[in-house]
């Protein structure tokens, strides 16, 4: 059974860089047949899509964010990262991280179970 | 981008009822690359449907996806307790992904 967790600060101050990881554990990251994503949820909100990365190196970014995005992979630690600099009140979510199969099949079959960041204003 | 306007925002209904949810695209969307997530408070999303109508795994039969185009539709078929709870479409034929503003569906 594969689990993904998060990981990370709680509290960013503003204008700092926000920064999680995520640890998959029940299947090796590596194995090339998904895409991980990182997905974000303000209280009370909906939810937007910030990015996903394959293991191959390639990645994509919502346009809304890619100017202060990366998304980065450590195989040796079965782990992926966020970094969103420049953070604002408008950051603060809970910030899941997500799998996505490679052929499109199907998106988000296994979600971490989320971590709340806070951006005070 | 795609943008996905779910209707209606809240649905109360009895449990043994059913529920049907709809989302519409602002363009069209392959069927093949549509879904549906399930969110209860405090939890990650769930993925309920997947290319528009195929159940991801575990999912109760109750729940049906259909739709093609811009249109896609969502069914609970008599509601358990458990289904209330809020809903999201989503679609991944483009980026960036896109969802829906969701759906709760609440008791009556």
């Amino acid at each position: 059974q594969v689990q993904l967790q998060e990981s990370g600060p709680g509290l960013v101050k503003p204008s700092q860089t926000l920064s999680l990881t995520c640890t998959v554990s029940g299947g090796s990251i590596s194995s090339g047949s998904y895409y991980w994503s990182w997905i974000r949820q303000p209280a009370g909100k909906g939810l937007e899509w910030i990015g996903r990365i394959h293991t191959g190196g390639s990645t994509n970014y919502n346009p809304s964010l890619k100017s202060r995005v990366t998304i980065s992979v450590d195989t040796s630690k079965n782990q992926f990262s966020l970094k969103l600099s420049s953070a604002t009140a408008a950051d603060t979510a809970v910030y899941y991280c997500a799998r996505a199969d490679l052929s499109g099949s199907y998106e988000f079959d296994y979600w971490g179970q989320g971590t709340l960041v806070t951006v005070p204003s | 981008e795609i943008v996905l306007t779910q209707s209606p925002g809240t649905l109360s209904l009895s449990p043994g009822e059913r529920a049907t949810l709809s989302c519409r695209a602002s363009q069209s969307v392959s069927s093949s690359y549509f879904a549906w997530y399930q969110q209860k408070p405090g939890q990650a999303p769930r993925l309920l449907i997947y290319g528009a109508s195929s159940r991801a795994t575990g999912i109760p039969d109750r729940f049906s996806g259909s739709g093609s185009g811009t249109d896609f539709t969502l069914t609970i078929n008599r509601l358990e307790p458990e289904d209330f709870a809020v809903y999201y479409c989503q679609q991944y034929g483009s980026s960036p992904r896109t969802f829906g503003q969701g759906t709760k569906v609440e008791i009556k």
